[in-house]
């Protein structure tokens, strides 16, 4: 698993609450990245980041934000969390420019009622 | 910008059948082309991936796939099917420039039949 911890890995919130969650790699690898897993629509990029303090929107941002103040965590918050983003998240690494592929944590189950 | 096609979201293979997994691509530069296995409850595994060179690669646990320009495609096989392949399989495609991200595909659950 490359040193990924995601947690906690499996929550139940209320609409309406906000909510954090966290990713943490032992390594210090620059890249990480957070996904959404839905049925039928695969793996969508969150948000991204690229340093500390360097993040970036990825492909279904809205409703979420991220902050990186340690190499190590990557933290997702959905402020005001909603049905829609009952969603089984994942947070993933790249171990270095050079490096192609991504190294992905086992996953937080999200459910918001 | 990248995108990504599975043909089929449910694959059904008989124990000791041919699998073949169908993806293709979409990239206005040339992709980084990756294959990922998820078992139950599970993250992503990387089965394989193409990036430059041969455009025939092997993965982990049989399965090879085979990069094809003219037809943007990168199909995964494996000869023989195995109960142990039953999960669900994802293609994704990224580009050799900035963060890299990856855009998959929508995945392709494979049943194994005994």
């Amino acid at each position: 698993d490359a040193g990924i911890t995601q947690s906690p890995r499996h929550k139940v919130t209320e609409t309406g609450t906000p909510v954090t969650l966290r990713c943490h790699q032992t390594e210090n690898h620059r890249y990480m990245y957070w996904y959404r897993q839905d049925p039928g629509h695969g793996l969508r990029l969150i948000h991204y980041s690229y340093g500390v303090k360097d993040t970036d929107k990825g492909e279904v941002s809205d409703g979420y934000s991220v902050s990186r103040s340690k190499t190590e965590d990557f933290l997702l918050t959905l402020e005001s969390a909603t049905s829609s983003q009952t969603s089984v998240y994942f947070c993933a690494i790249r171990t270095g420019w050079e490096a192609t592929e991504a190294f992905f944590g086992q996953g937080t189950r999200l459910t918001v009622v | 910008a990248q995108s990504v096609t599975q043909l089929g979201s449910h694959v059904s293979v008989s124990e000791g059948a041919l699998v073949l997994l169908r993806c293709n691509y979409s990239s206005s530069v040339p992709p980084y082309l990756f294959w990922y296995v998820q078992y139950p409850n599970q993250g992503l595994q990387l089965l394989l991936k193409y990036t430059t060179g041969a455009t025939l690669v092997k993965g982990i646990n049989g399965f090879e796939a085979e990069f094809k320009k003219s037809e943007t495609s990168f199909h995964l096989t494996k000869p023989s099917a195995h109960m142990s392949d039953a999960a669900e399989y994802f293609c994704a495609v990224s580009v050799a420039a900035g963060a890299q991200k990856l855009v998959f595909g929508q995945g392709t659950r494979l049943t194994i039949n005994p």
